[in-house]
């Protein structure tokens, strides 16, 4: 139990399009998603909480306009990069937190953007 | 605002040796901390989740421990294996339902 999916595992996009990366609690609800970003060679960093209902909580630096996020359901939250560039490359992880039980946040597989 | 350090950046063992893998925090005020592997270009998979309240958890051949005194924790693994070969991750979380705070890792290469 407690799996997270993400779709697409990888994705390549031309600079100036947009992309959505879905984030899916298959087998529990979350009111809760993170998401993070990884950058070659370095740690994830929190890019924002997702909250089902309501809207995101962005960490300093990160631009809400850009990276817009859309907590759908308690198993879907959803995160569109708008008008990618090159910069934007990176592996996104979203994790979830089950909404009883351990304190254990479930991480997904990933998504590897890589703007052209 | 919580800093998390993992020391050394990379190691390279034989088969068969035990090690030390070594996290550390600057805010001892943590909620709880979490062991983490990660396979190159992969997600990750949680080894071990330690609450503020306990000192040490065990899982198979890993053995975690936690000192919040002095903000460290370690990850031990006995008789590497060269499946063991990955960048392990410790995290960190100050309140429940918070995201996390990651070190960057150390990356393991275990010889056969």
């Amino acid at each position: 139990g407690a799996v997270v999916s993400q779709h697409p595992s990888w994705v390549i996009c031309k600079s100036g399009t947009s992309v959505k990366i879905e984030c899916r609690s298959l087998d529990f609800q979350a009111t809760t998603m993170f998401w993070y970003r990884q950058f070659p060679k370095q740690s994830l960093m929190l890019m924002a909480t997702s909250n089902e209902g309501s809207k995101a909580t962005y960490e300093q630096g990160v631009e809400k306009d850009k990276f817009l996020i859309n907590h759908a359901s308690l198993t879907l939250s959803t995160l569109t990069v708008t008008s990618a560039h090159p910069e934007d490359s990176s592996f996104y992880i979203c994790s979830a937190k089950r909404d009883w039980g351990k304190e254990t946040q479930y991480f997904g597989p990933g998504t590897r953007l890589l703007v052209l | 605002k919580q800093e998390v350090t993992q020391i050394p950046a990379a190691l390279s063992v034989p088969e068969g040796e035990n090690l030390v893998l070594n996290c550390s925090f600057t805010d001892s005020a943590i909620y709880n901390l979490q062991w983490f592997r990660q396979d190159p270009g992969k997600g990750l998979t949680s080894l071990l989740l330690i609450q503020s309240s306990q000192r040490e958890q065990t899982s198979g051949r890993l053995n975690a421990s936690l000192d919040k005194s002095s903000g460290r924790s370690t990850l031990y693994i006995a008789a590497s294996q060269p499946g063991d070969s990955a960048t392990y991750l410790c995290a960190s979380s100050n309140q429940a339902g918070t995201a996390l705070i990651f070190g960057k890792g150390t990356t393991l290469s275990v010889s056969s």
